[in-house]
């Protein structure tokens, strides 16, 4: 059963839209973590966030935002007024403390914005 | 500024012909990760180290092979290359402890003629 769910294949807005991404885990666990990562054109994967079980504060970076509710097993990521630069494939993953370091990966979510 | 680094970015090479593949870090983490990374997919896990303990996924073809001969640097040694696994290679590390991020260099990108 796929653990982390990335729904949204591809996801096209324009300039200036906000967007958001969406991604849904499964756990057993009661400590896990849970990360975003930018993977741009030139394919380095880029860490942007990690949220731990208990901390379901929500975070804001400039324009990106998190949304951890574990209610609904969801980690979704917002980002305000989109540009151009943001366009890359955005991964969500899950490591669970008896995985051995394994990431759980979603299937990724490939962002256009269009100028 | 302290990194993951991955040479070379591109590697070309010939089926059947083998290929090394190094990462460097300047992080100073005890974990080292190889990934293979094919077109519209995400990552997948090949093998880590924690410090000299290597640590091989049970799906890992044989064809793949790693040597960490210090700290700061791991190399990923592809036997008999085949047309499959042409893909992007990343390296990353992490720190026991940290909890567990991993950070990622650039990656090479394998080529098999």
């Amino acid at each position: 059963a796929q653990k982390v769910t990335q729904a949204q294949t591809e996801i096209s807005v324009v300039e200036k839209e906000d967007v958001t991404l969406d991604c849904v885990y499964e756990t057993r666990d009661t400590t896990y973590y849970l990360f975003w990562y930018k993977q741009p054109p030139s394919g380095e994967l880029v860490f942007l966030i990690r949220r731990n079980s208990f901390d379901e504060q929500n975070e804001i970076s400039g324009r990106y935002s998190w949304n951890f509710q574990k209610s609904t097993s969801s980690f979704n990521f917002t980002i305000t007024a989109s540009q151009v630069v943001d366009s890359a494939v955005y991964f969500c993953a899950l490591l669970e403390m008896d995985s051995n370091y394994q990431l759980i990966w979603g299937a990724g979510t490939k962002l256009i914005i269009k100028p | 500024d302290a990194m993951v680094i991955q040479n070379p970015r591109y590697q070309v090479t010939q089926f059947g012909k083998p290929v090394t593949l190094s990462c460097s870090q300047t992080l100073n983490h005890n974990v080292m990760y190889w990934y293979q990374q094919k077109s519209s997919q995400a990552p997948k896990l090949l093998f880590h180290y924690y410090d000299k303990d290597f640590n091989n996924e049970a799906d890992t073809p044989d064809n793949f092979q790693s040597r960490r001969p210090n700290t700061s640097f791991c190399f990923l040694d592809i036997r008999s290359p085949g047309l499959g696994d042409a893909a992007m290679y990343l390296c990353a590390t992490s720190r026991r402890g940290d909890p567990e991020t991993q950070y990622f260099g650039p990656g090479t990108r394998l080529l098999v003629l």
